[in-house]
């Protein structure tokens, strides 16, 4: 059974950052590219990043880009997003979600952890 | 605003058929594979069309996909009450490098 568990939310003051972790089983994480989707509070879904199988290509919004950092660890089945220099708008539930291709969605999703940027 | 256009709300009674449209451009749409989900309140959001058209294993064939140009539809036939959920529409989009959603769509089931 695929199952993805994300961890390492928690509440921030801006300017702070984070490490949220993603844990795969159930399936050869090393083969598929893998996505962060996040979701501020009561709105919708917003595409962060992704990341190609071993780690060579990187795709980011542009709202984060030279704040957020995507990284895998194929031996550790685990996939990273450092999120620095946070701001109160990157507050959401943050999801990983394993996809086929650089342009395919998302197949299976973990049940998010959640990040708020406060004082 | 989102790069992919939804309507924020559609209803239908039971047993009813309805469409959700999502439109997009020749950079998203027009030119890749187009993705829906559904979202029930509180949880993840869940494939259910994959590829324009392609539904996963275990998604009911109630629900179809189709695309047109940069337009795509999903439709939702013989409404239940438990099809009561947000939908959202994804594509990646060539110009960006980056996938887009649409705004996405609650549906309710009257």
């Amino acid at each position: 059974e695929v199952q993805l568990v994300e961890s390492g939310g928690g509440l921030v003051q801006p300017g702070g950052s984070l490490r949220l972790s993603c844990a795969a089983s159930g399936f050869t994480f090393s083969s598929y590219w893998m996505s962060w989707v996040r979701q501020a509070p009561g709105k919708g879904l917003e595409w962060v990043a992704k990341i190609k199988q071993d780690g060579s290509e990187k795709y980011y919004v542009d709202s984060v880009k030279g704040r957020f950092t995507i990284s895998r660890d194929n031996a550790k089945n685990s996939l990273y997003l450092q999120v620095n220099s946070l701001r109160a708008e990157d507050t959401a539930v943050y999801y990983c979600a394993r996809t086929y291709s650089k342009q395919s969605g998302g197949d299976y999703w973990g049940q998010g952890t959640l990040v708020t940027v406060s004082s | 605003q989102s790069v992919l256009t939804q309507p924020p709300s559609a209803s239908g009674t039971p047993g009813q058929r309805v469409t959700i449209s999502c439109s997009g451009s020749s950079s998203n749409i027009g030119s890749n594979y187009v993705y829906w989900y559904q979202q029930l309140p509180g949880t993840a959001p869940k494939l259910l069309i994959f590829r324009n058209n392609e539904r996963p294993s275990g998604v009911p064939d109630r629900f179809s996909g189709s695309k047109s140009g940069t337009s795509a539809s999903l439709a939702i036939s013989g409404l239940r009450t438990e099809d009561e959920a947000d939908y959202y529409c994804e594509a990646w989009d060539d110009y960006l490098s980056g996938a887009v959603f649409g705004g996405g769509t609650q549906l309710t089931v009257l």
